[in-house]
């Protein structure tokens, strides 16, 4: 069974503070994705990866950034926390050549 | 850069209405095109998806979508819809000829009442 995961469902942090959320496929896909969800938003891509150690930027990379080390895993880095990255984040996968997009569950990231 | 519009943002209907949900995308190249769904309280689902051939995509659960070149559009429709399709609607465009990164709308939110 395909599988994204992302390690942290549910996470509380400070202003200012650090956070990284991690994602994990095992489909040996070429792309990685990260999105954030908000209310009559809908999913805003924030980076994508098409190959290890490449990264492109999406629509809102702003107060982000992200690592790709290998293929498998896609972090994304809030290098700084504030009150508005409060959100769903998704991470995604699939083949540069595919048709089909695996999605994890999400990580509810709250900045207080 | 593309963009995927969806025309509206809060739908309310009555069992046994039918659906049409807008979308229209901006982008010169190929493209796939998808219709999620998000049930209160869980994670996106793939409703339908269109690659090529017959444009007319039938989906899961009774939902169609039927994708118009000349229009750039990809309108969802359901012939009469159920107090269980109460969900939010995403329609997305991957650039089949490039990175095949999603791009999704803002969203449509329907809410069915008995």
């Amino acid at each position: 069974d395909v599988k994204v995961t992302q390690s942290s469902r549910y996470l509380v942090k400070r202003t200012g503070e650090k956070v990284f959320l991690e994602c994990v496929q095992d489909m040996d896909h070429e792309n990685m994705f990260w999105y954030r969800q908000d209310p009559g938003l809908g999913l805003r891509l924030i980076y994508f990866s098409y190959d290890v150690k490449m990264k492109e930027k999406g629509d809102i990379p702003e107060g982000y950034s992200v690592s790709r080390e290998k293929k498998e895993r896609f972090s994304l880095i809030l290098e700084s926390a504030s009150t508005n990255q409060t959100s769903m984040y998704l991470c995604a996968s699939n083949r540069v050549r595919g048709n089909t997009i695996y999605f994890g569950e999400g990580s509810w990231l709250t900045v207080v | 850069a593309q963009s995927v519009s969806q025309h509206n943002h809060h739908v309310i209907l009555s069992e046994a209405a039918s659906l049409e949900l807008g979308c229209n995308y901006s982008y010169g190249g190929t493209v796939n095109l998808f219709w999620y769904v998000q049930y209160p309280g869980q994670h996106l689902q793939l409703l339908l998806k269109y690659f090529s051939g017959d444009p007319l995509v039938k989906g899961i659960k009774g939902f169609e979508a039927e994708f118009i070149k000349s229009k750039f559009s990809f309108n969802l429709r359901k012939p009469s819809v159920q107090w269980s399709d109460t969900a939010e609607y995403f329609c997305a465009v991957a650039d089949s000829g490039g990175y095949n990164k999603l791009i999704f709308g803002a969203g449509t939110r329907l809410a069915v009442h008995p």
